[in-house]
C-alpha cells in the first residue's frame, strides 16, 4: 500500500533560518507529488507540484522542492522563513494504479517565532 | 466565486445519531472527495467520486456512505455516528484524478458525543 512519511511533526524556527521539511513516499511506480499548506483558519492550498521534468520545483512565496526518485523523497525547502510561513504543511502523492487515490502525510506543524 | 463550500462548519452529535455533510463546488470540477483530518494523521480519504455518477472508497470508508448529487454536490453521510467519527472533515474537488490540484473547502468540525 502506499504511504507518506513525514518526519517532523512539529519545527520551531526563527525568522531568516532555513528551513527543510521531509517528506518520503512507498510506491513503486510513477507518482504525481504535491505539498500543500494550511495557514491559521484558512483552508488548504497548493504550495507547489512536480508531474515530470526537472525535478527541481518552485512554489509560490520562496518554498522550492527537489524530487529524489532514488530516495523516493519531494523534500520542501526555504532558505528563509517569515512569520508568516507559519503553518502546517502536508506532502500528497498519487499514484498511477489503486483509483489515482491521493495518500497524505501527517502534516508539519512550523512556527516561526518573530 | 466560491470555490468549495461545505456546511454546517461546526456540529455536535450524540452517539447513534445520523447526518449528511453537504459539499458544493462551482468550478466545473468531474472529481471530488471526501476527507478526515485527525490530530498526528494528516488527512485520511474517506471516499471520492472521479466523475459524476461514480464513488469510490477511500483508505477510511467504514462508518460513511456517499452520494454525488450532480456535477457540483457531493455528501458525506454519518448512519450511525460514533466518537470514532469526531474529526474534522474536508470536501475537495479537482478537475481529475491524477494530475489535477485539489481546491478545499473550510472544512466542518464535528464533535460526537
Amino acid at each position: 500500500a502506499q504511504s507518506v512519511s513525514q518526519h517532523n511533526h512539529h519545527v520551531i524556527l526563527s525568522e531568516a533560518a532555513s528551513l527543510e521539511l521531509g517528506c518520503n513516499y512507498s510506491y513503486g511506480g510513477t507518482v504525481n507529488l504535491f505539498w500543500y499548506v494550511q495557514y491559521p483558519g484558512q483552508h488548504l492550498q497548493l504550495l507547489l507540484k512536480y508531474f515530470s521534468g526537472d525535478p527541481l520545483v518552485k512554489g509560490i512565496k520562496g518554498f522550492e522542492a527537489e524530487f529524489i526518485k532514488s530516495k523516493f523523497s519531494f523534500n520542501l525547502r526555504k532558505p528563509s522563513v517569515q512569520w508568516s510561513d507559519t503553518a502546517e504543511y502536508f506532502c500528497a502523492v498519487i499514484g498511477n494504479t489503486g483509483g489515482f487515490k491521493t495518500i497524505f502525510g501527517a502534516g508539519t506543524r512550523l512556527f516561526v517565532k518573530a | 466565486n466560491a470555490g468549495v463550500t461545505q456546511t454546517p462548519k461546526f456540529q455536535v452529535l450524540k452517539t447513534g445519531q445520523s447526518m449528511t455533510l453537504q459539499c458544493a463546488q462551482d468550478m466545473n470540477h468531474n472529481s471530488m472527495y471526501w476527507y478526515r483530518q485527525d490530530p498526528g494523521m494528516g488527512l485520511r480519504l474517506i471516499y471520492y467520486s472521479a466523475s459524476e455518477g461514480t464513488t469510490d472508497k477511500g483508505e477510511v470508508p467504514n462508518g460513511y456512505n456517499v452520494s454525488r448529487l450532480n456535477k457540483r454536490e457531493f455528501s458525506l453521510r454519518l448512519e450511525s455516528a460514533a466518537p470514532s467519527q469526531t474529526s474534522v472533515y474536508f470536501c475537495a474537488s479537482s478537475e481529475g484524478v491524477a494530475k489535477n490540484i485539489q481546491y478545499f473547502g473550510a472544512g466542518t468540525r464535528l464533535s460526537v458525543l
